[in-house]
């Protein structure tokens, strides 16, 4: 079963603007991984932050982490139309198998 | 990032015949590979963990005589899909990481498209 809920489901801004998503998990973590995924594409990695980090910056990107309210958000500044995608966390369990539990995504919208 | 290629990235067959997806790492000696189907609009559904030279664990509810998963070397899997049914048609993806813990490199996809 997915772990991570993502919030929104959708979201539609202007080019411009700053994008924020956000994801949920219920289980202990070794590291949340964000991704993103052109529609009918494989996923691209983002970034990787580890459970004993709180905040991570790539170019544009900002990710924060949690872990005592378990959630994570990505943020996306100045945003543009090549910007528009899908986006997905996905959780490293520290408990069991080593394998990746994906969010729903975030549909993401950029409009010119 | 590493790269991991698929082919075929589509492929369109007849009800009843088998299809093989492989999975490559190109630069890369993938420890572990993974099989995920995604259907439209919705997110990935892990189907099932290889390790090189080992059996492929699979998910529960995913048919290992039906999806079948060779992980022959550190750079190649792969996923056929036998017998396959209009319900198969999905959008397949692999990926791959190697050593313990960290990133996973997603290959480009496969469209499967059965009659």
């Amino acid at each position: 079963s997915q772990q991570g809920e993502e919030d929104p489901q959708a979201l539609s801004i202007q080019e411009g603007e700053n994008a924020t998503m956000n994801c949920s998990y219920k289980t202990s973590i070794n590291n949340l991984q964000w991704y993103r995924q052109n529609s009918g594409r494989g996923l691209v990695h983002l970034i990787l932050i580890r459970s004993n980090e709180r905040e991570k910056h790539s170019g544009r990107l900002r990710v924060t982490l949690d872990t005592s309210k378990k959630s994570s958000s990505l943020l996306i500044t100045a945003s543009r139309a090549a910007d528009t995608a899908s986006y997905f966390c996905a959780t490293d369990p520290q408990q069991g198998a080593q394998k990746l539990v994906f969010g729903q995504g975030t549909r993401l919208t950029i409009n010119p | 990032g590493a790269v991991v290629s698929q082919h075929p990235s589509w492929v369109i067959c007849k009800s009843g015949t088998s299809v093989k997806i492989e999975c490559r790492s190109l630069d890369f000696q993938a420890t572990t590979m993974f099989w995920y189907r995604q259907f439209p609009k919705q997110s990935l559904m892990l189907m099932a963990t290889s390790n090189e030279g080992s059996k492929a664990t699979y998910e529960q509810g995913v048919e290992k005589d039906k999806f079948l998963i060779n992980h022959a070397s550190l750079t190649l899997s792969t996923l056929t899909v036998t017998s396959a049914h209009p319900e198969d048609s999905s959008f397949y993806i692999c990926s791959a990481r190697w050593g313990g813990r960290g990133e996973q490199f997603f290959g480009p996809g496969t469209r499967l498209t059965v009659l």
